[in-house]
């Protein structure tokens, strides 16, 4: 069936550390993938996206590149920020049963 | 532009007593979405609107959750009777057309829900 499993946190990082979260999906064809962020206190908030294969998404400095043979939408960001605190959710759009699939979340704390 | 909005925030019942929530969607959205969200999971769609209509409901569970948006515009959800496993946070998001595979989702704020 449909699922996401994403690297567990929490996360805990100095200011300026390399980032990546880990995302795979299970999924019928090749769905769309999304990474959403959940600042504290806030609803969630799409962070970026790429809807086929080779695909990257950019956005605040974050990446995620489409990968098909992997089935993987990795998160990355070269230099985080205390700002980049948040909760982040990989998830994709399921071509069969036509819903969104998330992961688990992973908890990002940034310390200066 | 106003985000998708939610009430309450936050809400405490004891077991077997009954809940409502309230959904107000972005301006001209089409479709709105319920999700619940166990502590440590992600969330999970409840059920999908396409304006006034229910596109999926499928893991709504029906005996006890029922959800209706009359005017194609805010929605209501509620629990009757609750049960300790309902808690949790209770989301609404909405996205201007039907869901295509790549269509952005809003999401609100959430309700926090505790079960006694």
């Amino acid at each position: 069936g449909n699922s996401v499993t994403q690297m567990e946190g929490p996360v805990t990082l100095s200011e300026e550390a390399f980032l990546t979260i880990n995302c795979t999906y299970t999924a019928t064809g090749y769905p769309s993938l999304f990474w959403y962020v959940q600042y504290p206190g806030e609803g969630l908030q799409l962070l970026l996206k790429a809807t086929k294969a080779d695909d990257k998404g950019s956005n605040k400095g974050f990446e995620a590149t489409y990968r098909k043979e992997t089935t993987s939408f990795h998160l990355e960001k070269g230099s985080v920020q205390v700002s980049d605190s948040a909760v982040y959710f990989c998830a994709f759009w399921g071509n069969t049963g036509n819903q969104f699939y998330f992961g688990t979340g992973t908890s990002l704390t940034v310390i200066p | 532009e106003a985000g998708v909005a939610q009430s309450p925030r936050y809400k405490i019942i004891e077991k077997r007593q009954s809940v409502a929530f309230w959904c107000n969607p972005i301006s001209g959205h089409a479709t709105l979405y319920w999700y619940q969200q166990i502590l440590g999971q992600g969330p999970k769609l409840l059920i999908q609107f396409q304006n006034n209509g229910v596109v999926d409901d499928s893991q709504l569970p029906k005996d006890r959750f029922s959800a209706e948006r009359l005017k194609g515009v805010d929605s209501t959800l509620k629990i009757q009777p609750a049960k300790l496993e309902d808690s949790a946070v209770y989301l609404c998001a909405s996205s201007l057309e039907a869901p295509s595979g790549i269509e952005t989702q809003y999401f609100g704020p959430g309700t926090r829900l505790l079960v006694l």
